[in-house]
């Protein structure tokens, strides 16, 4: 399986401070995406970045991919409260169909 | 409608009935998936819809579940004779269909077995 794994699986943090996330997978992708849960429903997507990528920004977040360690980081800088949800990374490759990890689940607290 | 849409948002079975959960993707949107999450857990795999083609029911965990999809509109998932084990949100996502890009979520359908 090329599922994604997220570490850690929980992180609370104070406002203001940095928040990151890891992913790592098990084969060959074809990119990387974030995606952001609220309340254990529906996800939205953060964040694609592609195998022949290194690094991405979006805002305040930034994402890392190195294909040869098969990992990827998530950092969210200056979090705020409203950061708090689940995080999840969802690797795409041959299969067409992304398959994701169990999720970090981050709480900022004001 | 601007987003995927799922109905219901909320379903209460007693154990053993049939239940029959929508999903309206994005209009235009060639690719639909069914994935099931269970409550702290990550997303499993369904099955994937992509135009015409046969779907990918690789992910299905028994044959009490099912899927339709009506073209490239609507899709249905079937459960029968729900266990207490199938409770779990149920989300669908859609996407335009090409290679690997990202899917848009539904808000997902909570179903609670009894």
């Amino acid at each position: 399986s090329q599922q994604g794994e997220e570490d850690p699986q929980a992180l609370s943090i104070q406002e203001g401070e940095n928040a990151t996330m890891n992913c790592s997978y098990k084969t060959s992708i074809n990119n990387l995406q974030w995606y952001r849960q609220n309340s254990g429903r529906g996800l939205v997507h953060l964040i694609l970045i592609r195998s022949n990528e290194r690094e991405k920004h979006s805002g305040r977040l930034r994402v890392t991919l190195d294909t040869s360690k098969k990992s990827s980081s998530l950092l969210i800088t200056a979090s705020r409260a409203a950061d708090t949800a689940s995080y999840f990374c969802a690797t795409g490759g041959g299969s067409y169909i992304p398959t994701f990890g169990r999720g970090t689940s981050l709480i900022v607290h004001p | 409608g601007a987003g995927v849409s799922q109905s219901p948002s909320n379903k209460v079975t007693e154990k053993g009935k049939d239940v029959e959960l929508r999903c309206d993707p994005i209009s235009g949107h060639t690719a639909l998936y069914w994935y099931r999450q269970r409550l702290g857990q990550g997303l499993e795999f369904l099955i994937y819809f992509q135009g015409n083609s046969a779907p990918d029911k690789s992910g299905l965990p028994s044959d009490r579940f099912s899927a339709e999809r009506t073209g490239e509109s609507v899709s249905t998932l079937t459960i029968q004779r729900t266990q207490q084990e199938d409770s779990a949100v149920y989300l669908c996502a859609s996407s335009p269909g090409q290679l690997n890009e990202k899917l848009f979520f539904g808000s997902g359908t909570q179903l609670s077995v009894l």
